[in-house]
């Protein structure tokens, strides 16, 4: 498996706290991505990093922010947690991406399950 | 936006039976990306399709890109026990970025 530790694997907080998901990497690649799974959703990206401080929004980003300071972490905040952000939210990164054709693989961390109380 | 439909949700086959999952999309495909998750775990890479009409195999999954390029499926023959889990189509879709979304997913149960 490649190098991608989540942390924490478990969480469990209440309504209005911030929360501060960590995904760290150790195979220096480029993108990572934030994904949330949701039955019947199946996986929707977050928020993504094509480069340390280069950041863009996926197709829920609401309510979320990303930071990546260092190549190897991307740190997904949830200002404000709210019930609807209870989830299994995945970080996945990519070594590459090639305009046009082809698209590298991603792999996937572990997940971590949040859940808003 | 981009987006990419895929059916169905659930199915339940006996062992032995055969499984085949539908990605379906409105715009062309530049790429289409096969990924399978098991019960509890994370989705891992199954096969990348880049070529109009392409097909690939990996010994019991047989992996098809449309000619269109808008659509695509997995087949998996004589399905097992351990073939369960959900298995989900994903794409880059159009314009210069690296965002990969990913299809709903079919989950596959497969009953002994």
């Amino acid at each position: 498996d490649a190098g991608i530790t989540q942390s924490p694997r478990h969480k469990v907080t209440e309504t209005g706290t911030p929360v501060t998901l960590r995904c760290h990497q150790t195979e220096n690649h480029r993108y990572m991505y934030w994904y949330r799974q949701d039955p019947g959703h199946g996986l929707r990206l977050i928020h993504y990093s094509y480069g340390v401080k280069d950041t863009d929004k996926g197709e829920v980003s609401d309510g979320y922010s990303v930071s990546r300071s260092k190549t190897e972490d991307f740190l997904l905040t949830l200002e404000s947690a709210t019930s609807s952000q209870t989830s299994v939210y995945f970080c996945a990164i990519s070594e590459s991406w090639t305009a046009g054709l082809l698209g590298e693989k991603l792999f996937f961390g572990s997940g971590t399950q949040l859940s808003v109380l | 936006g981009q987006q990419v439909m895929q059916i169905p949700q659930y199915q339940h086959v006996q062992e032995g039976e055969d499984f085949t999952t539908y990605c379906n999309s409105s715009t062309t495909l530049s790429n289409i990306q096969w990924y399978k998750q098991r019960p509890g775990g994370h989705p891992v890479f199954l096969i990348q399709l880049v070529k109009s009409g392409e097909v690939k195999k990996q010994k019991r999954l047989t992996f098809q890109f449309g000619e269109a390029k808008k659509n695509s499926s997995l087949h998996i023959t004589a399905t097992q026990t351990t073939d369960v889990g959900t298995y989900f189509c994903a794409e880059h879709g159009s314009g210069n970025t690296g965002k990969l979304i990913f299809g709903q997913g079919t989950t596959l149960q497969v009953k002994p």
